[in-house]
């Protein structure tokens, strides 16, 4: 009865390859999000989608492509993996748009060698 | 561009001590600041403050909002090893919905 998950906990690639992180919550809510905590354990927005439309796309490399086939489901596809993208990638939801009660997912530790 | 800033970066206390946790921002305006607990994987909701003075309580946990002076605190009493964890502050801009975090504070309480 888990309320966000995320698959797969670990990753670990070389570079160049591509990779995708698959997202999935249960709670009913509207508004997804995809989020990045380096090292330093800052947490950075990097996209949201409410109801499956584009809300939120910060200043991320376009090797990072979103999609949400329908408001349960959020995956981030990343091509041509970097060093730099080394980090741990946290999926959450929220009620709807505006509210920021966001409940996050376990997280998908990414490691690029 | 819109701040917010956590201090101290880390914390070590013993059981029992009080500890309280600050967050400060530049945010020309918002609508709800929020403070997280962060263990080993998700960081978990702890309390959303929308409103100046008005002060949130959970068990020993309290956190209030100080929109004059920019500021919020979160305190913990009676700390207990389980509280060992990086707490987070975010603010929710009034002109998006994306939330700003804060670098964190890293809570280690030790028995």
């Amino acid at each position: 009865d888990t309320a966000v998950s995320q698959t797969p906990k670990y990753l670990v690639t070389q570079m160049g390859n591509d990779k995708s992180i698959k997202c999935e919550q249960n709670l009913g809510h509207d508004t997804m999000y995809w989020y990045k905590q380096d090292s330093k354990k800052f947490l950075k927005i990097m996209f949201s989608y409410n109801n499956k439309e584009l809300i939120i796309n910060e200043t991320v490399p376009n090797r990072f492509s979103p999609k949400s086939p329908d408001k349960a489901h959020l995956n981030l596809h990343i091509n041509s993996l970097e060093l730099g993208d080394s980090a741990v990638y946290f999926c959450a939801s929220s009620q709807a748009r505006g509210v920021y009660e966001q409940y996050f997912g376990p997280g998908t530790r990414l490691t690029v060698t | 561009e819109d701040k917010v800033v956590q201090s101290p970066l880390s914390l070590v206390v013993h059981e029992g001590d009080t500890v309280t946790l600050n967050c400060s921002y530049e945010v020309t305006n918002f609508r709800s600041l929020l403070w997280y607990k962060q263990e080993k994987k998700a960081p978990t909701f702890l309390f959303m403050l929308t409103s100046s003075g008005i002060e949130k309580k959970s068990g020993r946990l309290s956190s209030i909002l100080d929109k004059k002076e920019l500021f919020s605190i979160l305190n913990i009493t009676a700390t207990q090893t389980g509280d060992s964890a990086v707490y987070l502050c975010a603010l929710g801009p009034w002109n998006t919905d994306k939330l700003i975090f804060g670098t964190g504070t890293r809570l280690q309480v030790f028995p």
